[in-house]
C-alpha cells in the first residue's frame, strides 16, 4: 500500500529546542519534499530532496536543515526551535519523472507548537 | 508574490447543491495543474490532473477544466455531500517532472451543511 509516513504527529517543544521530524516512504520514490502550512497561505518549500544525500533548498530554508541517508526515509531537524517555526509540516515523496501522472503523495502532516 | 489565487476562500452550501471553484494563476510555464482534496488534520489528496492547453477532465462528482491561454481553471462539484467538507487546494507545476516547482494556492474551504 503506497503511503508516506511522518511521526510524530503532534509535537510541542520550547523555544531553543531542537526538532527532529520524520518522514517514510515505500514507493521506492526518488524525491522527497518537506513544506510548510500556514493558516492564508499555499504551503511552502523547505527543502526538496532528489536521493540519498542530494538535497536543494526550497523557498524557505532558514532555519532548517535535512538529511536524507535512505531513499525511504527523510528527515527534517530544527536547530534551536523559534516561535515562528509552529505550524504544520507536510513530507512529500514522488517519482522523478511523470509528474504528470503521478501525483505527490503527501503525509498527514506534523502538527508542531514552539513555545 | 502569490501566483496561484483561488476563489472564494470559503465557500457553504447545503448537501445536494453544485458548487464552483476558481483558481487564477500567472506561473510560467505552466506544465500542468492539479486539485487536491485536503480534509481537516490531513494531507492533501490528489482529485485530478489537467495539462494540455484547454483541458476538461471528469472524476466521480468532480470535475475540472483548465485554460492556459487565460490561466484559469475551474473545479466543479455536483450534487455535494457531507464528506466534501475539505480544503480543495489549487496547484500549478512549472515542469512536468520532479525537477520542476509547485506551486500552491491557499485553498477554499468547503463546507457542506445538511
Amino acid at each position: 500500500d503506497m503511503k508516506v509516513t511522518q511521526m510524530p504527529r503532534y509535537l510541542i517543544k520550547r523555544m531553543g529546542e531542537n526538532v527532529l521530524l520524520e518522514c517514510g516512504q515505500d514507493m521506492s520514490h526518488e524525491t522527497m519534499y518537506w513544506y510548510r502550512q500556514d493558516p492564508g497561505l499555499g504551503l511552502q518549500l523547505i527543502y526538496i530532496s532528489y536521493d540519498v544525500d542530494s538535497n536543494s533548498e526550497g523557498d524557505i530554508p532558514k532555519g532548517y536543515r535535512v538529511s536524507r541517508k535512505k531513499r525511504e526515509h527523510f528527515s527534517l531537524i530544527l536547530d534551536s526551535a523559534k516561535t515562528n517555526q509552529t505550524s504544520v509540516y507536510f513530507c512529500a515523496s514522488s517519482p522523478l519523472r511523470d509528474y504528470n501522472n503521478q501525483a505527490p503523495l503527501f503525509g498527514e502532516g506534523t502538527r508542531l507548537s514552539v513555545l | 508574490k502569490t501566483q496561484v489565487e483561488q476563489s472564494p476562500q470559503s465557500l457553504v452550501v447545503r448537501q445536494g447543491e453544485n458548487c464552483v471553484l476558481q483558481c487564477n494563476y500567472s506561473v510560467t510555464p505552466d506544465n500542468h495543474l492539479r486539485w487536491f482534496k485536503q480534509d481537516t488534520g490531513k494531507g492533501l489528496v490528489s482529485l485530478t490532473v489537467l495539462v494540455d492547453q484547454k483541458d476538461k477532465t471528469s472524476n466521480g462528482r468532480y470535475s475540472a477544466t483548465l485554460d492556459k491561454d487565460a490561466k484559469h481553471s475551474t473545479l466543479h462539484i455536483t450534487a455535494t455531500l457531507l464528506d466534501d467538507t475539505a480544503t480543495y487546494i489549487c496547484v500549478v507545476g512549472d515542469r512536468g517532472s520532479a525537477l520542476g516547482r509547485l506551486h500552491f494556492g491557499a485553498g477554499t474551504q468547503l463546507i457542506v451543511i445538511p
